[in-house]
């Protein structure tokens, strides 16, 4: 099993809709946990960390759940630009002292 | 001017062939990384380093070996390349404050290994 599992999508939606992904990971020593932006052949760039009570920034909306080891982004009034890849990020404060990586889930929105 | 830089961006190769990628920053971050992505994987570790004389292994790090030169520079070689090395490799920093851990990643190496 994966550390970080995502759905891989693609997501296709429509310009103003309000898509969701989720996220979950195995370990739960995890302490950080981050939503992580890609866009086609270009680098990761933080998107935004995601914090117990849940955090938004704008039109995007992050939610922790530890009891279930899942984490979830919400954007609403989609736009053509959030196209990319979403990746969920967890940070282990044992043992291994880097992030982890989900593979990724792909969204594309379409006008 | 970029903040993380890495050289070259394209490189095509053979099979056995040794090959260095080079990774810059002028974030002033003490802490390094060299990840690679493969199309439905997502990013590996492959090495890390906290600062210069701190080397540390990631997840992937077999047939690949590291030089943290300066505080700057971290480099990533592959000592003999092999098909399944062909990646896009990702070098980041890093300056964590508190939880954040903020990565801050370069414009990536698209290798080829044939």
């Amino acid at each position: 099993r994966k550390e970080v599992e995502q759905d891989p999508g693609p997501f296709n939606v429509p310009e103003g809709a309000t898509v969701a992904f989720n996220c979950t990971y195995s370990n739960s020593a995890s302490q950080s946990f981050f939503w992580y932006r890609q866009d086609c052949r270009k680098e990761p760039k933080l998107l935004m960390s995601v914090y117990s009570s849940g955090n938004e920034d704008g039109r995007f909306t992050a939610q922790l759940n530890r009891a279930s080891q899942y984490i979830s982004l919400l954007i609403r009034d989609s736009k053509l630009s959030d196209s990319a890849t979403y990746l969920c990020v967890v940070k282990w404060h044992t043992g291994r002292r880097a992030l982890t990586f989900g593979s990724g889930t792909r969204l594309q929105v379409q006008p | 001017d970029a903040d993380v830089t890495q050289t070259p961006r394209n490189r095509i190769t053979k099979t056995g062939k040794r090959i260095m990628l080079e990774c810059s920053q002028t974030k002033g971050h003490d802490r390094m990384y060299w990840y690679r992505q493969d199309p439905g994987l997502g990013l590996q570790l492959i090495y890390y380093s906290f600062d210069v004389k701190d080397i540390n292994k990631g997840e992937i790090s077999d047939g690949y070996s590291v030089s943290r030169q300066a505080q700057a520079k971290f480099s990533l070689s592959l000592e003999s390349a092999i098909p399944n090395q062909t990646a896009l490799y990702f070098c980041a920093t890093s300056a964590p404050s508190g939880d954040a851990d903020t990565q801050y990643f370069g414009p990536g190496t698209r290798l080829t290994v044939l």
